[in-house]
């Protein structure tokens, strides 16, 4: 199956400082790429979705400009923290897909980050 | 809006038997798709299988295989001959057709093999 990357896996910073998670799709272009949180002992929370050169759009709740998301290639998606907090500390994954209707979804291995 | 129900938060199994783990899921809509992924502890979400929900076939890929219900909204999913590798967190997940960015999750089942 298509393989997504992340990285780092895991990042520990202190508070106030940024963080950039990058995803990518290894072995095929991604029309549209999606990040998730997830809580421990939790489902996946969609955060945003972003299609190449556009705009990310992010689901209610989600603040645009704490979590910067920048899908510059078919290739690469980033998402970053901006002065993050402890209650940032989450687990998130990103996710690509080839098409639209009907592909199917590829996950990264996700990143852990903890905000001290 | 859709919601996706695992109303199972853990299950075990014996190795070498079946389990099924249940997923029931609430929309208006009649096209759609519908996933099992599996959450090993390196914490990698893997695809199991997936169903469109226009095909009444069942899918199956191996040692897994669903029981599609439309009329009841129930995707299930069955594990045969488990091993000890398939331990981990299994959601389900469910993707309008119509609007094709949103999937949604399920909270998961934690499925333990005992060997």
């Amino acid at each position: 199956g298509a393989v997504v990357s992340q990285h780092p896996s895991r990042v520990i910073c202190k508070s106030g400082t940024s963080v950039k998670i990058e995803c990518r799709s290894l072995d095929f272009q991604a029309t549209t790429m999606f990040w998730y949180r997830q809580f421990p002992k939790q489902s996946l929370m969609l955060m945003a979705t972003s299609n190449e050169g556009s705009k990310a759009t992010y689901e209610q709740g989600v603040e645009k400009d704490k979590f910067l998301i920048n899908h510059a290639s078919l290739t690469l998606s980033t998402l970053t923290v901006t002065s993050a907090h402890p209650e940032d500390s989450s687990f998130y994954i990103c996710s690509a897909r080839v098409g639209t209707i009907g592909e199917t979804q590829y996950f990264g291995p996700g990143t852990r980050l903890l905000v001290l | 809006a859709q919601t996706v129900t695992q109303s199972q938060p853990e299950m075990s199994v014996q190795e070498a038997e079946t389990v099924t783990l249940s997923c029931t899921y609430d929309t208006s809509e009649s096209d759609y798709y519908l996933f099992w992924y599996k959450q090993p502890p390196s914490r990698q979400m893997i695809l199991v299988i997936r169903q469109e929900a226009y095909k009444q076939q069942n899918a199956t890929e191996n040692r897994f295989s669903v029981n599609f219900q439309k009329a009841a909204k129930s995707f299930s999913l069955k594990i045969s001959d488990s091993q000890l590798g398939d331990a981990a967190m299994y959601f389900c997940a469910y993707r309008s057709r119509d609007n094709n960015n949103d999937m949604r999750f399920g909270a998961g089942t934690r499925l333990t093999v005992k060997p």
